[in-house]
């Protein structure tokens, strides 16, 4: 089966700039994720999707991040303004259990965007 | 707090010896560990999952070690190989909010393994 894919792979922007970030899950998985990572840490989750509703985005930056998951399927991820701390990999990941079930859903993950923010 | 810290932070080693990495964990209540293995440049790839009852789990040269009690897992990778170089992840489940588990990540080991 195709992978979860994430588009762009890298971008670069300057500060106060706004940028978004797309992700196609795995076809058929109800559950969807965007993380931040920062080099030398371990993913955070920003947000999680249960087909088209939020399921959790608590450490969510709402002031200026935003994603939507439109139709339940791809999802796109934006931050307006970005700020230098932005800068990161944002890892999309979905599964077809969310974590109701005990988080025992397989977490399949794209390959990450790389935002440079200068 | 839920916690999950792992140890060491990075470590090299030499083609073909065996390494152990940690993981300990303070998550409550707890429902699986995961330990996931990230390449460079690349998303996070699943090696094992143990749930409470499970205290070892092997994927080829891989081996997991879950102590439920101590609430501490190992990641021991025998004979190891130049591809083995990543960064490796420990993840928790558990640590319900809201009526939701959480993915608690640590912040990964980062293996290096030398010809």
């Amino acid at each position: 089966e195709a992978g979860v894919a994430q588009s762009p792979r890298y971008k670069i922007i300057e500060k106060r700039q706004s940028v978004a970030f797309w992700c196609n899950p795995i076809s058929g998985h109800a559950t969807l994720y965007w993380y931040q990572q920062i080099l030398g840490q371990g993913p955070k989750l920003l947000i999680q999707f249960q087909n088209n509703g939020v399921v959790d985005d608590s450490q969510l930056p709402k002031d200026r991040f935003s994603a939507e998951r439109l139709k339940g399927v791809d999802s796109t991820l934006k931050i307006q303004p970005a700020k230098l701390e932005d800068s990161a990999v944002y890892l999309c990941a979905s599964s077809s259990r969310g974590l109701a079930g005990g988080g025992l859903g397989e977490q399949y993950f794209g390959p990450g965007t790389r935002l440079t923010v200068t | 707090k839920n916690q999950v810290e792992q140890s060491p932070q990075s470590l090299i080693i030499l083609e073909g010896k065996n390494c152990t990495l940690q993981c300990n964990y303070t998550v409550s209540p707890f429902s699986n560990l995961r330990w996931y293995k990230q390449d460079t440049g690349r998303g996070p790839v699943s090696l094992t999952i143990m749930t409470f009852s499970e205290n070892t789990k092997s994927n080829g040269r891989y081996t997991a070690t879950l102590d439920a009690d101590t609430k501490q897992s190992s990641l021991h990778i025998t004979a190891s190989q130049l591809s083995d170089s990543a960064s490796y992840i420990c993840v928790v489940s558990g640590g319900i909010t809201s009526g939701t588990y959480k993915y608690i990540f640590g912040t990964g080991t980062r293996l290096k393994v030398l010809a």
